[in-house]
């Protein structure tokens, strides 16, 4: 069964860091997001990515974050001067169509990120 | 804009039923259901489309209510499987916003 994957699994990183987080989405779907989840909290939304382009976005995904489809099959999530705060679990999602109201979204494992 | 869950938390034994509940402020056209196991990412487990359609999973359904803005998940004779916490996801402006989830913990 085809299943969305991220690496790495964790990324320990200095405050202050750039770190690159990486997806390889479902290899039909074509809406990709990209949510976080801070230990115990709930899973907020990022970020939805369409047709190389950034489809919505939250109010957390300040000026910091940035997406990228580099390749046909990578979905990157970069954050370019890493806060404390920043620590949370990192998923990954894709769907085959629509912009997630209609379709269900693929989760990734996740990618754990602790800022030191 | 996020869905409200209720309850918070709730504890079973093996076998009881019981009812998580979510609403929204705003205008809804689907709700989507998922389990999220400690340590492990979300599974989709329905979507309720407006106008009756659902896709769902077979132990467990959930009924939504257009005109109160409301979906509630019901999981009957629950086993130690299903704990976990429960989220409800609406897109009423587009993209999924999740509700603060459910922590169910189901008890032998």
């Amino acid at each position: 069964e085809p299943e969305v994957t991220q690496t790495p699994s964790h990324q320990v990183t200095q405050m202050g860091q750039e770190v690159i987080l990486r997806c390889v989405p479902i290899s039909n779907h074509l809406y990709f997001y990209w949510y976080r989840q801070i230990l115990g909290q709930k899973v907020e939304f990022l970020v939805s990515f369409y047709n190389n382009e950034i489809s919505e976005k939250s109010e957390i995904f300040d000026d910091q974050f940035s997406v990228e489809r580099p390749d046909g099959s990578n979905f990157t999530l970069k954050i370019r001067s890493t806060k404390l705060e920043d620590s949370a679990m990192y998923f990954c999602a894709s769907s085959e169509l629509g912009r997630g109201s209609y379709n269900e979204q693929f989760f990734g494992p996740g990618t754990r990120l602790t800022v030191l | 804009q996020q869905p409200v869950q209720s309850p918070q938390a709730v504890i079973l034994r093996e076998g009881e039923d019981a009812v998580i509940n979510c609403s929204s402020s705003k205008a809804l056209y689907s709700v989507h259901w998922y389990r999220q196991k400690h340590g492990e990412a979300p599974v989709f487990l329905m979507i309720l489309l407006k106008g009756g359609e659902q896709k769902g999973h077979e132990k467990i359904s959930a009924s939504f209510n257009e005109k109160k803005q409301q979906s509630s998940l019901y999981l009957t004779a629950s086993q130690l499987s299903y704990s976990g916490t429960y989220f409800c996801g609406t897109a009423p402006d587009g993209d999924m916003r999740f509700g603060a989830g459910t922590r169910l913990t189901v008890k032998p």
